[in-house]
């Protein structure tokens, strides 16, 4: 089986300008969870969705936001983004939300 | 809410010795599930070994083996004979049990392994 991919893997942004990362799961996992991983703030929990429902949310301002598809697949959009936003987004799924989590790659966002 | 604390922040072995990473954690909770996954250059997050609460018996995983402390709330990672693959950052991680709670994990600092030749 594929692992949990993403796209891009690299993205850089401007202060202000809104972005959009993907996440494929595995196949046949329905549950996403979304991190932030930073140096100063560890990796923090942003949200998890399971059947195209969000279940749960993280401490991060709404201008956090994401979804997902009938297909699993799920996407996290940042809006007005902020040069604090510069980190590494992690993507995980697994087959339901108490089965243990598989990680994607990661997408590197640097905001300029 | 729940707390993980890795208190080395760094640690260093010799190839073939053995190396134990400590962990611990702080819940009110009865359920819960805990696991260490490593996270090498690559930056690649990778599933090392989980242990759930309600199992006495420690986790292993060939050379990976843990010490869960229910107790005492210490979740400790022992690698034998290390390898230099090995050497990456290793974070331990909480997740509470009830699946109303969702899949939320709770990561700890992270401890650097350095695996010398």
């Amino acid at each position: 089986k594929a692992g949990v991919t993403q796209t891009p893997r690299y993205l850089i942004k401007t202060r202000g300008q809104q972005v959009t990362l993907s996440c494929s799961p595995i196949s046949g996992h329905r549950s996403v969870s979304w991190y932030q991983q930073t140096p100063g703030q560890g990796l923090q929990f942003l949200f998890e969705y399971f059947s195209e429902t969000q279940r749960n949310k993280g401490n991060f301002p709404g201008r956090f936001s994401g979804r997902q598809f009938s297909n699993s697949r799920s996407e996290m959009n940042v809006s007005t983004l902020e040069l604090g936003d510069s980190a590494l987004y992690l993507c995980a799924s697994s087959l339901s939300v108490v089965d243990t989590q598989y990680f994607g790659p990661g997408t590197r966002l640097t905001v300029l | 809410a729940q707390t993980v604390t890795q208190s080395q922040p760094e640690m260093s072995v010799q190839e073939a010795e053995t190396v134990t990473l400590s962990c611990t954690y702080d819940t009110s909770e009865s359920d819960y599930y805990l696991f260490w996954y490593k996270q090498p250059p690559s930056r690649q997050m990778i599933l090392v070994i989980r242990q759930e609460a309600y199992k006495q018996q420690n986790a292993t995983e060939n050379r990976f083996s843990v010490n869960f402390q229910k107790a005492a709330k210490s979740f400790s990672l022992k690698i034998s004979d290390s390898q230099l693959g090995d050497a990456a950052m290793y974070f331990c991680a909480y997740r509470r049990g009830a699946e109303t709670s969702g899949s939320r994990l709770t990561f700890g600092e992270g401890t650097q392994l350095t695996v010398n030749p």
